[in-house]
């Protein structure tokens, strides 16, 4: 598959679950990022890796934790969820640098928090 | 940090007719100015982008026009066609030292193009 692939695509869990999010881009970038997109509200920048490396983290709970272990994959791993974290989360990458900065998104898993 | 409104949040147009949407934004040293189309579903797609050196920039019946000192920009499209119907974001990144910035949204626009 093409482009930026994210696993699952949908997900329930109980506030007591861990589980988590996989992210894989086959585009050759170097940066790679996690949003929430909530109904009503802006896409929520949580996290970003730029060469492997965080270099964001936008005052997100300690109860989402990301890895990045190479370029190619990024994952968000959840533990103790709140119902209000229920959300669609994106994952995207770029071209870090002065090439430009399209952020390409995959499909998102949406998350439903019981 | 860089702020961006986005508006109106929702818009409704008959086909054919033109769509404008518009987006303010805080920081001076924002230079890039992308705009992305999320259909109900999907992911979000660019669709088109300007950068801080170019006042507007065209793309078949879509346009982006950038007003630096008003620090304001829009998309534009005309003859609208229902499958344009679709939430919009505008984005700012800004150049800092040398550094691009990460990518503030907007809110979103839905757009409904009525048959």
């Amino acid at each position: 598959e093409t482009g930026v692939t994210q696993t699952p695509r949908h997900l329930v869990m109980g506030m007591t679950n861990k589980k988590s999010l996989k992210c894989e881009q086959h585009l050759g970038h170097n940066a790679m990022y996690w949003y929430k997109q909530s109904a009503k509200k802006p896409l929520e920048l949580m996290f970003v890796y730029s060469l492997e490396e965080r270099v964001e983290n936008n005052s997100v709970p300690s109860r989402f934790s990301p890895e990045c272990p190479n370029s190619s994959h990024l994952f968000l791993h959840l533990h103790t969820l709140q119902p209000e974290d229920s959300a669609l989360y994106l994952c995207a990458s770029s071209q870090s640098g002065t090439g430009g900065l399209e952020q390409y998104f995959g499909p998102g898993t949406r998350l439903t928090v019981t | 940090g860089e702020n961006v409104e986005q508006h109106p949040s929702t818009l409704s147009v008959q086909e054919g007719d033109s769509a404008v949407i518009k987006c303010t934004y805080s920081d001076s040293a924002s230079n890039y100015f992308p705009w992305y189309k999320q259909e109900l579903g999907k992911r979000p797609q660019l669709i088109i982008d300007i950068r801080s050196n170019v006042g507007e920039k065209k793309d078949q019946r879509i346009a982006v026009t950038l007003n630096k000192t008003a620090k304001h920009f829009s998309l534009h499209i005309t003859e609208t066609q229902p499958e344009d119907s679709a939430v919009y974001f505008c984005a700012a990144s800004g150049d800092y030292g040398g550094s691009q910035g990460n990518l503030i949204f907007g809110k979103g626009t839905k757009l409904s193009v009525k048959p």
